[in-house]
Protein backbone atom coordinates (compact mmCIF):
# COMPACT_ATOMS: atom_id res chain seq x y z
CA UNK A 1 0.00 0.00 0.00
CA UNK A 2 1.13 3.75 -1.00
CA UNK A 3 1.68 5.22 2.20
CA UNK A 4 1.35 9.26 2.44
CA UNK A 5 3.04 10.68 5.48
CA UNK A 6 2.31 14.36 7.06
CA UNK A 7 4.49 15.82 10.29
CA UNK A 8 1.64 16.78 11.93
CA UNK A 9 -2.28 16.53 11.98
CA UNK A 10 -2.68 19.49 13.62
CA UNK A 11 -0.97 22.76 13.87
CA UNK A 12 -1.38 26.14 15.73
CA UNK A 13 1.02 29.17 14.37
CA UNK A 14 1.34 32.51 15.14
CA UNK A 15 0.51 35.19 12.59
CA UNK A 16 3.80 36.58 10.74
CA UNK A 17 5.46 33.27 11.55
CA UNK A 18 7.42 30.76 9.10
CA UNK A 19 5.92 27.69 9.32
CA UNK A 20 6.76 23.93 7.64
CA UNK A 21 4.52 20.93 6.39
CA UNK A 22 6.37 18.22 6.02
CA UNK A 23 5.38 15.29 3.62
CA UNK A 24 7.17 12.04 2.71
CA UNK A 25 5.63 9.13 0.70
CA UNK A 26 7.32 5.51 0.54
CA UNK A 27 6.35 4.12 -3.02
CA UNK A 28 9.01 5.85 -5.18
CA UNK A 29 6.36 8.64 -7.06
CA UNK A 30 7.88 11.10 -9.20
CA UNK A 31 4.76 13.35 -8.32
CA UNK A 32 3.99 14.88 -5.08
CA UNK A 33 1.84 17.57 -4.64
CA UNK A 34 0.24 20.48 -1.48
CA UNK A 35 -3.59 21.24 -2.05
CA UNK A 36 -4.99 22.92 0.50
CA UNK A 37 -9.13 22.74 1.11
CA UNK A 38 -11.53 24.77 2.43
CA UNK A 39 -15.53 24.44 2.95
CA UNK A 40 -17.13 25.42 -0.42
CA UNK A 41 -14.43 26.03 -2.38
CA UNK A 42 -12.72 22.30 -2.52
CA UNK A 43 -9.37 20.96 -3.46
CA UNK A 44 -7.01 23.79 -5.08
CA UNK A 45 -3.64 23.19 -6.02
CA UNK A 46 -0.94 25.12 -4.58
CA UNK A 47 2.66 23.33 -5.76
CA UNK A 48 3.90 20.43 -7.37
CA UNK A 49 6.78 19.05 -8.24
CA UNK A 50 7.98 15.95 -10.63
CA UNK A 51 11.22 15.59 -9.88
CA UNK A 52 13.99 16.72 -7.17
CA UNK A 53 14.59 20.03 -6.93
CA UNK A 54 11.48 20.80 -9.72
CA UNK A 55 8.38 22.52 -8.70
CA UNK A 56 5.45 24.17 -10.62
CA UNK A 57 3.19 26.63 -9.62
CA UNK A 58 -0.38 25.52 -9.02
CA UNK A 59 -3.83 27.44 -9.03
CA UNK A 60 -3.21 29.63 -5.97
CA UNK A 61 0.73 29.55 -4.88
CA UNK A 62 0.63 32.82 -3.39
CA UNK A 63 2.21 33.13 0.00
CA UNK A 64 3.54 29.89 -0.23
CA UNK A 65 6.56 27.95 -1.15
CA UNK A 66 8.14 24.40 -1.56
CA UNK A 67 11.44 22.41 -1.22
CA UNK A 68 12.37 18.88 -3.04
CA UNK A 69 15.37 17.84 -1.95
CA UNK A 70 14.91 14.17 -1.79
CA UNK A 71 12.48 11.99 -4.26
CA UNK A 72 10.46 11.09 -1.01
CA UNK A 73 10.04 13.94 0.46
CA UNK A 74 8.14 17.46 0.01
CA UNK A 75 7.85 20.50 2.52
CA UNK A 76 5.28 23.29 1.78
CA UNK A 77 6.70 27.02 3.10
CA UNK A 78 4.43 29.44 4.44
CA UNK A 79 6.65 32.11 4.19
CA UNK A 80 4.82 34.69 6.69
CA UNK A 81 1.60 33.10 8.17
CA UNK A 82 -1.57 34.60 8.34
CA UNK A 83 -4.93 34.01 9.10
CA UNK A 84 -6.14 33.84 5.62
CA UNK A 85 -4.24 30.50 5.15
CA UNK A 86 -5.81 28.78 8.19
CA UNK A 87 -7.11 25.66 6.04
CA UNK A 88 -7.08 21.58 5.65
CA UNK A 89 -3.31 21.16 3.85
CA UNK A 90 -3.33 17.85 1.90
CA UNK A 91 -0.41 15.56 0.61
CA UNK A 92 -0.40 13.48 -2.73
CA UNK A 93 1.79 11.65 -4.26
CA UNK A 94 1.25 9.78 -7.66
CA UNK A 95 2.20 7.87 -10.32
CA UNK A 96 1.34 10.01 -12.91
CA UNK A 97 -2.19 9.26 -13.13
CA UNK A 98 -4.50 8.43 -9.51
CA UNK A 99 -3.08 10.27 -6.61
CA UNK A 100 -2.67 9.04 -3.01
CA UNK A 101 -3.64 11.14 0.28
CA UNK A 102 -1.66 11.91 3.48
CA UNK A 103 -3.36 12.00 6.45
CA UNK A 104 -3.99 15.99 6.17
CA UNK A 105 -2.76 18.84 8.35
CA UNK A 106 -5.25 21.22 10.09
CA UNK A 107 -3.42 24.46 10.29
CA UNK A 108 -4.34 27.38 12.65
CA UNK A 109 -3.36 30.58 12.42
CA UNK A 110 -4.27 33.05 15.06
CA UNK B 1 -17.24 27.43 -16.44
CA UNK B 2 -15.89 25.03 -14.12
CA UNK B 3 -13.53 22.28 -14.96
CA UNK B 4 -15.23 20.15 -12.73
CA UNK B 5 -19.05 20.12 -11.66
CA UNK B 6 -20.33 18.78 -8.89
CA UNK B 7 -23.67 18.85 -7.29
CA UNK B 8 -22.71 19.80 -3.71
CA UNK B 9 -25.80 18.47 -2.07
CA UNK B 10 -26.77 17.08 0.00
CA UNK B 11 -27.64 13.88 -1.60
CA UNK B 12 -29.70 11.97 0.84
CA UNK B 13 -31.23 8.15 0.30
CA UNK B 14 -32.26 5.53 2.31
CA UNK B 15 -30.12 2.73 3.81
CA UNK B 16 -30.26 -0.08 1.00
CA UNK B 17 -31.57 2.28 -2.18
CA UNK B 18 -28.86 2.93 -4.97
CA UNK B 19 -27.18 6.45 -4.53
CA UNK B 20 -26.04 7.93 -8.31
CA UNK B 21 -23.22 10.89 -7.76
CA UNK B 22 -22.82 12.95 -11.32
CA UNK B 23 -19.80 14.68 -12.50
CA UNK B 24 -19.28 16.43 -15.86
CA UNK B 25 -15.79 17.75 -17.15
CA UNK B 26 -14.73 20.30 -19.30
CA UNK B 27 -11.23 19.31 -20.48
CA UNK B 28 -12.20 17.36 -23.67
CA UNK B 29 -8.78 15.57 -23.92
CA UNK B 30 -9.52 13.73 -20.18
CA UNK B 31 -8.60 10.50 -20.17
CA UNK B 32 -8.66 9.06 -16.49
CA UNK B 33 -10.74 9.70 -14.52
CA UNK B 34 -11.28 8.90 -10.56
CA UNK B 35 -13.94 9.03 -7.93
CA UNK B 36 -12.38 9.79 -4.43
CA UNK B 37 -14.19 9.73 -0.91
CA UNK B 38 -13.78 11.82 2.27
CA UNK B 39 -15.31 11.40 5.44
CA UNK B 40 -15.97 14.45 7.74
CA UNK B 41 -12.42 15.38 8.82
CA UNK B 42 -10.23 12.96 6.44
CA UNK B 43 -8.45 12.95 3.49
CA UNK B 44 -9.68 11.68 0.30
CA UNK B 45 -9.21 8.08 -0.17
CA UNK B 46 -9.05 6.58 -3.94
CA UNK B 47 -12.36 4.15 -4.66
CA UNK B 48 -12.67 3.68 -8.28
CA UNK B 49 -10.63 4.66 -11.33
CA UNK B 50 -11.89 4.15 -15.13
CA UNK B 51 -10.42 4.74 -18.75
CA UNK B 52 -12.49 3.78 -21.27
CA UNK B 53 -16.22 4.42 -22.34
CA UNK B 54 -18.95 2.26 -20.11
CA UNK B 55 -19.48 0.83 -16.66
CA UNK B 56 -16.97 -0.79 -14.79
CA UNK B 57 -18.30 -2.22 -11.61
CA UNK B 58 -16.11 -3.04 -8.68
CA UNK B 59 -18.10 -5.09 -5.02
CA UNK B 60 -21.07 -2.25 -4.67
CA UNK B 61 -19.95 0.44 -6.83
CA UNK B 62 -20.05 1.24 -10.39
CA UNK B 63 -18.43 4.20 -12.37
CA UNK B 64 -19.99 4.97 -16.05
CA UNK B 65 -18.30 7.19 -18.12
CA UNK B 66 -19.83 8.66 -21.33
CA UNK B 67 -16.59 10.64 -22.88
CA UNK B 68 -18.71 12.28 -25.86
CA UNK B 69 -21.32 13.96 -23.16
CA UNK B 70 -18.53 14.76 -21.11
CA UNK B 71 -20.09 12.87 -18.03
CA UNK B 72 -18.83 10.91 -15.28
CA UNK B 73 -21.35 8.98 -12.62
CA UNK B 74 -20.76 6.87 -9.53
CA UNK B 75 -23.11 4.57 -8.38
CA UNK B 76 -23.49 2.76 -4.85
CA UNK B 77 -25.84 -0.23 -4.72
CA UNK B 78 -27.20 -1.18 -1.55
CA UNK B 79 -26.22 1.92 0.00
CA UNK B 80 -24.79 1.89 3.57
CA UNK B 81 -24.67 4.37 6.34
CA UNK B 82 -21.27 4.21 5.99
CA UNK B 83 -21.06 4.81 3.12
CA UNK B 84 -22.54 8.59 3.94
CA UNK B 85 -19.44 10.96 3.17
CA UNK B 86 -18.55 13.38 0.51
CA UNK B 87 -17.34 12.00 -3.12
CA UNK B 88 -14.95 13.62 -4.95
CA UNK B 89 -14.73 13.54 -8.94
CA UNK B 90 -11.57 13.70 -10.64
CA UNK B 91 -10.36 13.52 -14.43
CA UNK B 92 -7.00 13.16 -14.91
CA UNK B 93 -6.10 15.85 -17.78
CA UNK B 94 -2.57 15.46 -18.64
CA UNK B 95 -1.43 18.63 -16.60
CA UNK B 96 0.43 16.11 -14.13
CA UNK B 97 -1.98 16.79 -11.23
CA UNK B 98 -5.45 16.31 -10.87
CA UNK B 99 -8.47 18.25 -10.80
CA UNK B 100 -10.87 17.97 -7.85
CA UNK B 101 -14.47 19.08 -8.13
CA UNK B 102 -15.84 20.36 -5.33
CA UNK B 103 -17.66 17.00 -4.12
CA UNK B 104 -21.12 15.59 -3.96
CA UNK B 105 -21.99 15.53 0.24
CA UNK B 106 -24.58 11.67 0.80
CA UNK B 107 -26.23 11.03 3.63
CA UNK B 108 -27.41 7.38 3.85
CA UNK B 109 -30.43 7.44 6.35
CA UNK B 110 -30.76 4.58 8.43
Amino acid sequence: DVKVTQSSRYLVKRTGEKVFLECVQDMDHENMFWYRQDPGLGLRLIYFSYDVKMKEKGDIPEGYSVSREKKERFSLILESASTNQTSMYLCASSNGYEAFFGQGTRLTVV
Amino acid sequence: QKEVEQNSGPLSVPEGAIASLNCTYSDRGSQSFFWYRQYSGKSPELIMSIYSNGDKEDGRFTAQLNKASQYVSLLIRDSQPSDSATYLCAPYTGRRALTFGSGTRLQVQP
